[in-house]
């Protein structure tokens, strides 16, 4: 148990639907991370916070938003969803700021796009 | 931004024999190069990083060698074993924790027993 939790761990929608992804860092951690994973391929980056600010963005689109919360947890929100939106999600949560540390993932969030 | 590159993407080896996987980044700037190790349906789970103040690190059958010159680094399993089957990423990460962490595409390597 790596201390990320992400939720729901699947979720399954039709196109043009909503959703949001939830992530829960470790205790203690600061920044977190979204990553995309399409079947077979790499860690797509798709934005990262610390301390509740976003401090880097990848090429996320912009139908997708996110935020960190006074609490640290994040939200990933996909709007306007489309087949290639289909995909498992990771949130990784690290200490941040000059320490940077290591990146904890969390099991992920599997979205399936109908 | 940074850009980092790795290969082989597919890598087949024989149980007892030696895997190296190796990548390259853009940033001169990047000083922290994790790997990760994801196993099928699961999450990435570090397995050695190195900074750019240590040319080699070793871990008992996992090695990481780093040329900041050549903006090289690369990772050695030795005695490979069934178990070590699994897709391995590379990454780079420069200014401590401010910044994203990159990772290569990742290989997938298959030990075969």
């Amino acid at each position: 148990d790596s201390g990320v939790t992400q939720t729901p761990k699947h979720l399954i929608t039709a196109t043009g639907q909503r959703v949001t992804l939830r992530c829960s860092p470790r205790s203690g951690d600061l920044s977190v991370y979204w990553y995309q994973q399409s079947l077979d391929q790499g860690l797509q980056f798709l934005i990262q916070y610390y301390n509740g600010e976003e401090r880097a963005k990848g090429n996320i689109l912009e139908r997708f938003s996110a935020q960190q919360f006074p609490d640290l947890h994040s939200e990933l929100n996909l709007s306007s969803l489309e087949l290639g939106d289909s995909a498992l999600y990771f949130c990784a949560s690290s200490v941040g700021g000059p320490v940077g540390g290591e990146l904890f993932f969390g099991e992920g969030s599997r979205l399936t796009v109908l | 931004g940074e850009n980092v590159e790795q290969h082989p993407s597919t890598l087949s080896v024989q149980e007892g024999d030696s895997a190296v996987i190796k990548c390259t980044y853009s940033d001169s700037a990047s000083n922290y190069f994790p790997w990760y190790k994801q196993e099928l349906g699961k999450r990435p789970q570090l397995i050695i990083d190195i900074r750019s103040n240590v040319g080699e690190k070793k871990d008992q059958r996992i090695a990481v060698t780093l040329n900041k010159t050549a903006k090289h680094f690369s990772l050695h399993i030795t005695e490979t074993q069934p178990e070590d089957s699994a897709v391995y990423f590379c990454a780079a990460r420069a200014n401590g924790g401010y910044q994203k962490v990159t990772f290569g595409i990742g290989t997938k390597l298959q030990v075969i027993p």
